[in-house]
C-alpha cells in the first residue's frame, strides 16, 4: 500500500526557520517530492529527492533518509509569501502516478 | 520548460450538464497524464491515470461513468464531468510526467462550480 502522513498545520515566524516533516510507504521507491501550493493555484515544484542526504537550493531544502521512510522541507528566511500548503509527494505503482500527502499548511506570521 | 495547458479556468454549469476540461502538453509528448481533485483546504486527490491511446485507469471509488477521460493523443486529455450536480464543484488539476525523475508538470487547474 502507499501512506504518506505530514503534519496539517505549522506556524512561525517572519525570518525564522521551519522544519516540515514527512514520513512515506510506497510499494515501491522512485523518489519524493516536494511542492508548494497557494490557495487557488497549481502546485510549483521544490525539489526531488532520490538518494540519502540533503540538498540545498536557496533558502529551500530538502532531506531524505530511505531506510527510514523520512524527508523533511526545510525552509529559511522565511518570509511572508511563504505562506502556503507544502506538499509532499511520492510516484506509486506501474505508471509512477505521483501520489500527495495531506500537505502542511504553513501560516508565516510578522 | 514543459508546460502544461489546462481550460478553462474557471467553469459554473447548472446541475445535469456537462462539463469538459481540457489539459494539453505544450511543447512535450505526454504518454501519461494524471487528473486530481482538489476540496477546499485538503491536498490532491488522484482520480485517474490517462493513458494515450487506452482507457483511463480510475482510482478507486472514482466513478467512471461519471468522469469520462479521453486520451486521444500523446498532447491532449479531456475530463468530463457528466451530470454534474453541486458536490461535484471542485478544483480539478491535470498533471503530465515525462517520466518519474523528469518531474511532473501541473496544469493551472479548473474551479468547477455546479448551481
Amino acid at each position: 500500500g502507499q501512506n504518506i502522513d505530514q503534519p496539517t498545520e505549522m506556524t512561525a515566524t517572519e525570518g525564522a526557520i521551519v522544519q516540515i516533516n514527512c514520513t512515506y510507504q510506497t510499494s515501491g521507491f522512485n523518489g519524493l517530492f516536494w511542492y508548494q501550493q497557494h490557495a487557488g493555484e497549481a502546485p510549483t515544484f521544490l525539489s526531488y529527492n532520490v538518494l540519502d542526504g540533503l540538498e540545498e537550493k536557496g533558502r529551500f531544502s530538502s532531506f531524505l533518509s530511505r531506510s527510514k521512510g523520512y524527508s523533511y522541507l526545510l525552509l529559511k528566511e522565511l518570509q511572508m509569501k511563504d505562506s502556503a500548503s507544502y506538499l509532499c509527494a511520492a510516484p506509486s505503482g506501474g505508471y509512477n502516478k505521483l501520489i500527495f500527502g495531506a500537505g502542511t499548511r504553513l501560516a508565516v506570521h510578522p | 520548460g514543459a508546460v502544461v495547458s489546462q481550460h478553462p479556468s474557471r467553469v459554473i454549469c447548472k446541475s445535469g450538464t456537462s462539463v469538459k476540461i481540457e489539459c494539453r502538453s505544450l511543447d512535450f509528448q505526454a504518454t501519461t497524464m494524471f487528473w486530481y481533485r482538489q476540496f477546499p483546504k485538503k491536498s490532491l486527490m488522484l482520480m485517474a491515470t490517462s493513458n494515450e491511446g487506452s482507457k483511463a485507469t480510475y482510482e478507486q471509488g472514482v466513478e467512471k461513468d461519471k468522469f469520462l477521460i479521453n486520451h486521444a493523443s500523446l498532447t491532449l486529455s479531456t475530463l468530463t464531468v457528466t451530470s454534474a450536480h453541486p458536490e461535484d464543484s471542485s478544483f480539478y488539476i491535470c498533471s503530465a510526467s515525462q517520466g518519474s525523475r523528469s518531474g511532473y508538470t501541473f496544469g493551472s487547474g479548473t474551479r468547477l462550480t455546479v448551481v
